[in-house]
C-alpha cells in the first residue's frame, strides 16, 4: 500500500542555518513526489516535485530536496533558514498508475517548521 | 492567490444536515481536487475529478459526493453530518491529470454542532 511518512512533528532551527525537513514514502513502482508548504489561514502551496531525472530537485524559496531511491527518502533542504520559512511542510506521493482508478495522492501528516531569529 | 476559488468560506451547521462546497478551478485546469484536513487525520484525499469525470477516490465516506460540471467547477455534497465532519476542505486543480502540481484554494471551514 502507498504511504508517506513524515517522522518529526516539529522541527526547530535558529536563522541562517541550515534546515533539513524529513520524508520517506512507500509506493510500488516509480513515485511521483511532492514538498507543499501551508502558512496559517491558507491553503497549500507547491514547493518542489521529482518526476524524473536529476535525484536534487531545486523548487520555490530556495528550497531543494533530494530523491534517494535506495532509501525511499525525498528529504527538504534549504541551505541558510529565514523566519519566514516557519510554517508546516507536507510530503506528497503519488504512484505512476496514473491512468488507473486506484491511482491516489498521499500526503504526509505534515511537520511544523519552526526558525527561532 | 492560487486563481482556486472556494465559496463559502465558513460554514456552521447542525448534525443531520447537508451542505454543498462549491469550487471554481484555476483558468484551463482541467482537474479538480477534494481534500479534508482535521487535526486527528490530517491532509486526507478525498476524490479527483479530470475534465467531468472521475479520476481518483481517496478515504471519501459514502455520505460524501462530488461532481463537476461543464464548466469545470465542482461541488462536493457532504450529507447526514457528524460532529466528526468539522474540517478544513480544500479544493485543488491541476492543468493535467495529476503528475504535476496542483494549486490550493483558500478552503472551506465546516463546523458541525
Amino acid at each position: 500500500a502507498q504511504s508517506v511518512a513524515q517522522p518529526e512533528d516539529q522541527v526547530n532551527v535558529a536563522e541562517g542555518n541550515p534546515l533539513t525537513v524529513k520524508c520517506t514514502y512507500s509506493v510500488s513502482g516509480n513515485p511521483y513526489l511532492f514538498w507543499y508548504v501551508q502558512y496559517p489561514n491558507r491553503g497549500l502551496q507547491f514547493l518542489l516535485k521529482y518526476i524524473t531525472g536529476d535525484n536534487l530537485v531545486k523548487g520555490s524559496y530556495g528550497f531543494e530536496a533530494e530523491f534517494n531511491k535506495s532509501q525511499t527518502s525525498f528529504h527538504l533542504k534549504k541551505p541558510s533558514a529565514l523566519v519566514s520559512d516557519s510554517a508546516l511542510y507536507f510530503c506528497a506521493v503519488r504512484d505512476r498508475g496514473g491512468y488507473s482508478s486506484a491511482s491516489k495522492i498521499i500526503f504526509g501528516s505534515g511537520t511544523r517548521l519552526s526558525i527561532r531569529p | 492567490d492560487s486563481g482556486v476559488t472556494q465559496t463559502p468560506k465558513h460554514l456552521i451547521t447542525a448534525t443531520g444536515q447537508r451542505v454543498t462546497l462549491r469550487c471554481s478551478p484555476r483558468s484551463g485546469d482541467l482537474s479538480v481536487y477534494w481534500y479534508q484536513q482535521s487535526l486527528d487525520q490530517g491532509l486526507q484525499f478525498l476524490i479527483q475529478y479530470y475534465n467531468g469525470e472521475e479520476r481518483a477516490k481517496g478515504n471519501i465516506l459514502e455520505r460524501f459526493s462530488a461532481q463537476q460540471f461543464p464548466d469545470l467547477h465542482s461541488e462536493l455534497n457532504l450529507s447526514s453530518l457528524e460532529l466528526g465532519d468539522s474540517a478544513l476542505y480544500f479544493c485543488a486543480s491541476s492543468p493535467g491529470q495529476g503528475m504535476g502540481e496542483q494549486f490550493f484554494g483558500p478552503g472551506t471551514r465546516l463546523t458541525v454542532l
